[in-house]
């Protein structure tokens, strides 16, 4: 079936390490996507890419980290400069940027202890 | 800059009732997309439409319909006959056709509980 898949469901980590979220999508689209929920809120834009090799920071790209090394793949690291990173982690994908629709991933709920 | 307001936080219905969740939108493009997204309590975001700006035309789905309305800028979503499975966060998004500041802005979702 195609679709996105996100790994691992529920991240649990420590204060001050790093973590890296999988994002896998098999709809052979071009413009990948990473959104961060808080509870009760909207989604906010992390990152998103466009193509292979070529990523963007959306509006709080701080203490986060990406790359796009393959068509299929768009991990995300949450790293120790991410002030308060426990939230709801989402990825999506679109056949083109920003007009296509997206579609979505499962998500990742990550806690950091 | 873009912005989504759905003003209804959280909504409480009886099972078989009609419910119409609101979303009101501004941008001061002349051509832009809107959608609808569901989010379950499993929490991924499921895609319910998309319209474009130049298509005022309204849409049903089943019991899912949507009133857009460019005149009060607002494109509104109405369930008929309301059934448990429809419980979910409900969330409208915005996005402009182009410019460098573009992306799918979302409103901050209205809570939708139907109750048996």
């Amino acid at each position: 079936d195609g679709g996105i898949t996100q790994s691992p469901k529920y991240l649990f980590r420590k204060e001050g390490q790093n973590v890296t979220l999988s994002c896998e999508q098999n709809l052979n689209h071009d413009a990948m996507y990473w959104y961060r929920q808080d509870p009760g809120q909207g989604l906010r834009l992390i990152y998103y890419s466009q193509i292979v090799n070529d990523f963007q920071k959306g509006d709080i790209a701080e203490g986060y980290s990406v790359s796009r090394e393959k068509k299929e793949s768009f991990p995300l690291t949450v790293t120790s400069a991410q002030k308060n990173p426990t939230a709801f982690y989402l990825c999506a994908s679109s056949p083109g940027p920003w007009t296509d629709t997206q579609y979505f991933g499962p998500g990742t709920r990550l806690t950091v202890l | 800059a873009q912005k989504v307001t759905q003003a209804q936080t959280e909504i409480s219905v009886v099972e078989k009732e009609d419910v119409t969740l609101d979303c009101v939108y501004e941008t001061r493009d002349t051509t832009y997309y809107l959608f609808w997204y569901k989010q379950p309590p499993s929490g991924e975001l499921v895609f319910l439409i998309r319209r474009n700006s130049f298509d005022e035309q309204n849409e049903i789905s089943g019991r899912y319909s949507w009133n857009f309305q460019k005149s009060t800028s607002s494109f509104n979503f109405t369930i008929t006959a309301s059934q448990v499975v429809d419980s979910a966060v409900y969330f409208c998004a915005l996005v402009i056709s182009s410019g460098s500041a573009r992306q799918l802005t979302f409103g901050s979702g209205t809570q939708l509980t139907v109750l048996p």
